[in-house]
């Protein structure tokens, strides 16, 4: 079954720690996405990607890093958690240009960090 | 530039209510348009969408028509139900290779029964 996946769902650690979220799809689509979802609900593009070895940073700056060496793989990581950087975390995906007109965007459950 | 203007929340309705929830854009071109539905705990989910003027996407009894005349894109339903309570968004693409989604600050639905 085609889907995407992100683990963990919830994670609550302390300052400083260095955390990856996970974030892999099963759909083979080229494109992937992470946006940062606040407590108000709207959502920031803070890194894109449109294929392997493709990324680019979104319109929200952010101190998270992420890397694509396969293409459904698109981890998130942050070297040294802050409590400013507790919120949502979505990752999506969608397929190429060249296989449609439109970019629709399939997101997963998402994961819910706390930072103490 | 391009973005999305969606009504603010919260909406309050009883079950069976009518809901409409207002989207206006501004973009460059000929944007496709979609709305997208948050449940409580999870991510999001496409709900309906249309890529050129004058469609109609439609699902789940959800209806929204691609307005370029008046840029809008707004949602309907005709008799809401306590499941439908989630938080909707409006997203734009602008019809352009590799650009990612422009969402709407989304807008929350509470329906009691």
């Amino acid at each position: 079954e085609a889907d995407i996946y992100q683990t963990p769902r919830y994670l609550v650690i302390g300052t400083g720690k260095k955390i990856t979220l996970e974030c892999s799809q099963t759909m083979g689509h080229d494109k992937m996405y992470w946006y940062q979802q606040d407590p108000g609900m709207e959502l920031h593009l803070i890194h894109y990607s449109y294929g392997v070895n493709s990324t680019e940073k979104g319109d929200l700056s952010s101190e998270s890093t992420v890397s694509r060496i396969r293409t459904e793989h698109f981890p998130l990581t942050l070297e040294s958690a802050r409590p400013s950087h507790t919120s949502q975390y979505l990752c999506a995906s969608s397929k190429g240009p060249h296989r449609g007109p439109y970019n629709e965007q399939f997101f997963g459950p998402g994961t819910r960090l706390t930072v103490l | 530039g391009n973005s999305v203007t969606q009504m603010e929340g919260p909406v309050t309705l009883s079950e069976e209510a009518f809901l409409t929830i207002n989207c206006t854009y501004t973009a460059t071109g000929y944007p496709s348009l979609f709305w997208y539905v948050q449940y409580p705990g999870e991510g999001l989910q496409l709900l309906l969408k249309a890529t050129k003027a004058d469609d109609k996407g439609s699902n789940k009894g959800f209806e929204a028509t691609y307005r370029k005349e008046t840029t809008s894109f707004h949602l309907e339903k005709g008799s809401v139900q306590v499941s439908d309570s989630a938080v909707y968004f409006c997203a734009l693409t602008p019809n352009q290779a590799g650009t990612a989604l422009i969402f709407g600050k989304g807008t929350t639905l509470s329906v009691s029964s």
